[in-house]
């Protein structure tokens, strides 16, 4: 079974470019949830999608959207991007969202702002 | 709310010491909960998972007890390995539509 996979691997933008990062989550899987994690840090909750709708937003600005698409694959979209989104962005997937399904995780796209 | 304690890191061991990295938690009803492993450059991996009271999730040598009375999911391991060095994360999950729940992370540097 193929996990949940994410492109690009790396990914450079500067300062005000805008950013778009794909995540593909495990065949079978519903929900697709969205985390930056900061360098040192731990993980802080962006999105998460279920059946194509946002279910839940962390505490983010506008700028950072994303969409889930017909067959349960995610973009996240972040504009205007500043020096501090430089993180691991890491997407993970989960059969539908009750019952105490574990999320499971891609590799992470690794966002640098220069 | 819900939310989840975890030790603050960074553990330092020796080869073949005992880990015990704390974990506790505040959830209404009965969450499951989860201890993740993150490997330097990689995303999360579930390392071990327990659904109700006194369950024992087990993997990879690695155990963590549900206990409900004292509300806590602590991680352990007889024996650590080098390779072994990484993130833990513990997490907890209700049910019924609610968005899991992670810890800080404690760092495990395990030294040969």
């Amino acid at each position: 079974e193929a996990g949940v996979t994410q492109s690009p691997t790396h990914l450079i933008k500067t300062r005000g470019q805008q950013a778009t990062l794909r995540c593909s989550p495990i065949s079978g899987h519903t929900s697709v949830y969205w985390y930056q994690q900061a360098l040192g840090l731990g993980l802080q909750f962006l999105l998460w999608y279920d059946e194509g709708e946002e279910r839940n937003r962390g505490n983010f600005p506008p700028r950072f959207s994303g969409r889930q698409f017909p067959n349960y694959s995610s973009e996240l979209n972040v504009n205007a991007l500043e020096l501090e989104d430089s993180a691991l962005y890491l997407c993970a997937s989960s059969l539908a969202s009750g019952g105490g399904q574990p999320q499971h995780f891609g590799d992470g796209t690794r966002l640098s702002i220069l | 709310g819900n939310s989840v304690t975890q030790m603050e890191g960074p553990v330092t061991l020796s080869e073949e010491a005992f880990l015990t990295i704390n974990c506790t938690y505040t959830a209404t009803g009965y969450p499951s909960l989860f201890w993740y492993v993150q490997y330097p450059g990689e995303g999360l991996q579930l390392l071990l998972k327990a659904t109700k009271a006194d369950d024992k999730g087990s993997n990879k040598g690695f155990e963590a007890t549900y206990r409900k009375e004292t509300t806590s999911f602590h991680l352990e391991k007889g024996s650590v390995q080098v390779s072994d060095s990484a993130v833990y994360f513990c997490a907890l999950l209700r049910g019924g539509g609610f968005k899991t729940i992670f810890g800080a992370g404690t760092r495990l540097f395990v030294k040969a």
